[in-house]
């Protein structure tokens, strides 16, 4: 069981914007870095933010995130159909002394 | 253009033991920190281990004793040696690496654990 909790699923219809929460603790987003990922299952997972609360290259500004306290927020605007794939949040935990994911959430274009 | 090449998935009775590898190539390996990350069928990704530039190394609870990584910077090589397997550790296994978040990663190699 993650330590991240995630929604299960959100949806929009193309254009929209789609917000994806990610709660943690003092001890994982709290205290260290909250990474975001995309992901379509057979292929490899691609980073969406990075530890600056950056996009790398190649990752459209339609992508945003941001943090605050034991929370984070992962925003997609103008929804495309291309971005129907899980996300997930991910984050040192200090604790366990191990990184962590979060649930996921699986993104559907109506 | 970096490529990440996972090798060593394959059919293993419980009980048993695998090799993973990994190979990097058009990228420093030796500059950051590399893990392992599974998927089991219809669940979402795990945190298996990690290794770090200075070869400290970090486990998941449910893998710490079991599943040993290293690596070895003049191969470009990860390493995941997995012993007593149990039905639970069946997944896709992927190597993913990089600096300020994990922006390399293979596209796996599948683990399944199965009499």
């Amino acid at each position: 069981q993650s330590v991240l909790t995630q929604p299960p699923s959100a949806s929009g219809t193309p254009g929209q914007r789609v917000t994806i929460s990610c709660s943690g603790s003092s001890s994982n987003i709290g205290s260290d870095h909250l990474y975001w990922y995309q992901h379509l299952p057979g292929t490899a997972p691609k980073l969406l933010i990075d530890a600056n609360n950056q996009r790398p290259s190649g990752v459209p500004d339609r992508f945003s995130g941001s943090k605050s306290g034991t929370s984070a927020s992962l925003a997609i605007s103008g929804l495309r159909s291309d971005d129907e794939a899980d996300y997930y949040c991910a984050a040192w935990d200090g604790r366990l002394r191990g990184h962590v994911f979060g649930t996921g959430t699986k993104v559907t274009v109506l | 253009e970096v490529q990440v090449v996972e090798s060593g998935g394959g059919l293993v009775r419980p009980g048993g033991s695998l090799r993973l590898s990994c190979v990097v190539s058009g990228f420093i390996f030796s500059s950051t920190d590399f893990h392992w990350v599974r998927q089991p069928t219809g669940k979402g990704l795990e945190w298996v281990s990690g290794v770090s530039t200075v070869a400290h190394t970090y486990y998941a609870d449910s893998v710490r004793g079991r599943f040993t990584i290293s690596r070895e910077n003049a191969k470009s090589s990860l390493y995941l040696q997995m012993n007593s397997l149990r039905g639970e550790d069946t997944a896709v296994y992927y190597c993913a690496g990089g600096v300020n978040g994990w922006v390399y990663w293979g596209q796996g190699t599948l683990v399944t654990v199965s009499s």
